[in-house]
């Protein structure tokens, strides 16, 4: 099975502080995304990255910027966390090759609290 | 501008019937098709997913049907589960250029027992 492992469940942070969400996949899979979730708005894709050191924006790049220094992590910063920017942080991982390449494989969520 | 969506926001099935869930498309380069399941406080979970060479694929009590003319394809849970209550997410993807996913906004979906 793939896993995908977030390191935090649930944060709390101070408007203005600098955050790290951290996120390993165990299954060598080329591409991996965070996305965030948010009611009514679905799943937005925030960044992804297709190789190590590459990454692209999303939709919502905005106050947000990321490091893939290997192929298995996948980290999301938060530069300056704003209240705006309380969500569901998910982070993902899909193959890149074969049948299903395309298939993306979830985290259980980073759930943050910016006050 | 959404190249995926759920127009149903929400949709309540009694037990043991039928639960249909609807997706339409805009991009006529999409070419695979996803859907997912998600509880609360968990990421989504990958359910079952179909090929645009296809129009149907089963996967137990859960059929994906596509219907490239019209753009649309739907999800069938038969029969439905208290445990089937969840949101569920359709998903696209396209043959070329990234290798991410377009997401729909969801559709909530309450078995009632």
């Amino acid at each position: 099975d793939v896993k995908v492992t977030q390191s935090s469940r649930y944060l709390v942070k101070r408007t203005g502080e600098k955050v790290f969400l951290e996120c390993v996949q165990d299954m060598d899979h080329e591409n991996m995304f965070w996305y965030r979730q948010d009611p009514g708005l679905g799943l937005r894709l925030i960044y992804f990255s297709y190789d190590v050191k590459m990454k692209e924006k999303g939709d919502i790049p905005e106050g947000y910027s990321v490091s893939r220094e290997k192929k298995e992590r996948f980290s999301l910063i938060l530069e300056s966390a704003s209240t705006n920017q309380t969500s569901m942080y998910l982070c993902a991982s899909s193959p890149g090759t074969g049948g299903k390449r395309n298939t993306i494989y979830f985290g259980e969520g980073s759930w943050l609290t910016v006050v | 501008d959404q190249q995926v969506k759920q127009n149903s926001p929400s949709l309540s099935v009694q037990e043991g019937r039928i639960s249909i869930l609807n997706c339409d498309y805009t991009n006529s380069m999409f070419d695979y098709f996803l859907w997912y399941k998600k509880y609360p406080a968990e990421g989504p979970t990958f359910l079952i997913s179909i090929s645009s060479i296809k129009d149907k694929n089963e996967d137990g009590r859960f059929t994906v049907f596509l219907n490239k003319s019209a753009k649309h394809l739907s999800l069938h849970i038969v029969p439905s589960q208290p445990g089937d209550s969840a949101v569920y997410f359709c998903a696209a993807s396209a043959k070329t250029g990234a290798n991410n996913l377009f997401f729909g906004t969801g559709t909530r979906l309450t078995v009632i027992p």
